[in-house]
């Protein structure tokens, strides 16, 4: 059974930093490209990062470049977040979710349960 | 930036009917389009992708059609476990800035 289980979340003061991990089992980490998603309390999806099967190419929402760095490491299908500067509004769950081989055609067809990040003082 | 639009925001129906969903874009697309569904309390699921062909395990009563601005999700027989919240996401853009609707709340009428 394919399985993504992220972990990582917590509470964090804003300004502060956390990294989230999204672990990975039952098909093969390194052909597909990997993403993750945010929803906030009640809110809808939103789309934060998408990542490459090789790594070598990463894109950002716009809400989140140059704050969020999304990382993977094949060797041990493990997909990764460093979420920078964090504030409020960023208060989510976050979800690891795995897309195709081709980054062109890059659906979500598995998805993590997802782990919560509360941003608060 | 592609604006999803979903319509409408909340659809009553009763079981055994059929649901029709809307998704609109606000920049033509060909069809990379998919369509998902979350349950309470649940991760979403992928319905339909390529905006017409469904994933697998997911029900034939699940159909998705559409092209370019216009999308539709329709579920043929309303099933219990079919009441939830449905998402389309456009993953047409490059480089990557993929956009979801708002959302459709289906529930039990």
């Amino acid at each position: 059974d394919v399985q993504l289980v992220e972990s990582g979340g917590g509470l964090v003061e804003p300004g502060g930093s956390l990294r989230l991990s999204c672990g990975t089992s039952g098909f093969n980490f390194g052909d597909h490209t990997m993403n993750w998603v945010r929803q906030a309390p009640g809110k809808g999806l939103e789309w934060v990062s998408s990542i490459s099967s090789s790594g070598s190419y990463v894109y950002y929402g716009d809400s989140f470049r140059g704050r969020f760095t999304t990382s993977r490491d094949n060797a041990n299908s493990s997909l990764y977040l460093q979420m920078n500067n964090l504030r409020e509004e960023d208060t989510a769950v976050f979800y690891c979710a795995r897309g195709p081989q081709h980054m062109d055609e890059n659906f979500f067809d598995a998805w993590g349960q997802g782990t919560l990040v509360t941003v608060s003082s | 930036e592609i604006v999803m639009t979903q319509s409408p925001a909340t659809l009553s129906v009763s079981p055994g009917e059929r649901a029709t969903l809307s998704c609109r874009a606000s920049q033509g697309f060909s069809t990379k389009l998919a369509w998902y569904q979350q349950k309470p309390g649940q991760a979403p699921r992928l319905l339909i992708y390529g905006a017409s062909t469904r994933a697998t395990g997911v029900p034939a009563r699940f159909s998705g059609t559409g092209f370019g601005t216009e999308f539709t999700l329709t579920i043929s027989s309303l099933q219990p476990e079919d009441f939830a919240v449905y998402y389309c996401q456009q993953y047409n853009t490059w480089p990557p800035k993929y956009t979801f609707g708002q959302g459709t709340r289906l529930e039990i009428k």
